[in-house]
């Protein structure tokens, strides 16, 4: 059936440094992919999103990168601070259906 | 604050019994999604509206039903409740059924006793 799943639980970065949060999909015919931030006790939060006639788009601070070949996307955060701590999920859906698929998420900790 | 209202915010019920649960979008949103987060399973997507039709269904029981009225709000029924239920409960919204960028509610806990 469709997923979409994470490659790493748990991410810890040094303050500082940049952070790249993987994810992998299954179905060929997505074609929208979001990434959400979801901080404890919030729901989750837009970050950036991209289409699948695309490679990369830049946000402020956050890079998305789209890898059809091998399926897989991945978002970068540049200087990661400590209010990036959350959970980060991806999703993907297809245009035709409405439908979102999410990630399990991943856990972003930011050691100071 | 993303614009999109829940209510209750928290909720305790026992085995058996049904809830509703609320949604208010942001102003001009037509769309409604509800999505079931638990920590086994991650979020999943139940159901989406379009301006009072529903447009989409996921992974929701035969048990939870939903609708959206004709001020946009939206109600989640989850009836004949069981333990498995407990998990959090959010609702989201968007400007037009194809527009893409959701704006998520804080969330309804549920726990089932």
């Amino acid at each position: 059936g469709e997923s979409v799943g994470l490659h790493l639980p748990t991410l810890s970065v040094q303050e500082g440094d940049n952070s790249i949060i993987n994810c992998a999909y299954s179905n060929s015919a997505s074609d929208y992919f979001i990434w959400y931030k979801q901080e404890s006790g919030k729901g989750p939060q837009f970050i950036i999103d991209i289409r699948s006639n695309m490679d990369k788009r830049q946000g402020q601070r956050v890079t998305v990168l789209l890898n059809k070949t091998v399926k897989h996307l991945s978002l970068q955060i540049a200087a990661t601070q400590p209010g990036d701590s959350a959970v980060y999920f991806c999703a993907e859906s297809h245009s035709g259906t409405y439908k979102y698929i999410f990630g399990t998420g991943t856990r972003l900790k930011v050691l100071a | 604050d993303s614009g999109v209202t829940q209510t209750p915010k928290h909720l305790i019920t026992a085995t058996g019994q049904r809830v509703t649960l609320r949604c208010s979008p942001r102003s001009g949103d037509l769309s409604v999604y509800w999505y079931q987060q638990s920590l086994d399973q991650g979020l999943q997507f139940l159901i989406q509206y379009y301006n009072g039709e529903e447009r989409a269904k996921g992974n929701i029981l035969e048990r939870f039903s939903a609708q959206q009225f004709p001020d946009l709000h939206s109600e989640l029924n989850l009836s004949s409740l069981e333990l498995g239920d407990s998990a959090l409960y959010f609702c989201a919204s968007s400007v037009g059924g194809t527009t893409y960028e959701q704006y998520f509610g804080p969330g309804t806990r549920l726990t089932v006793t």
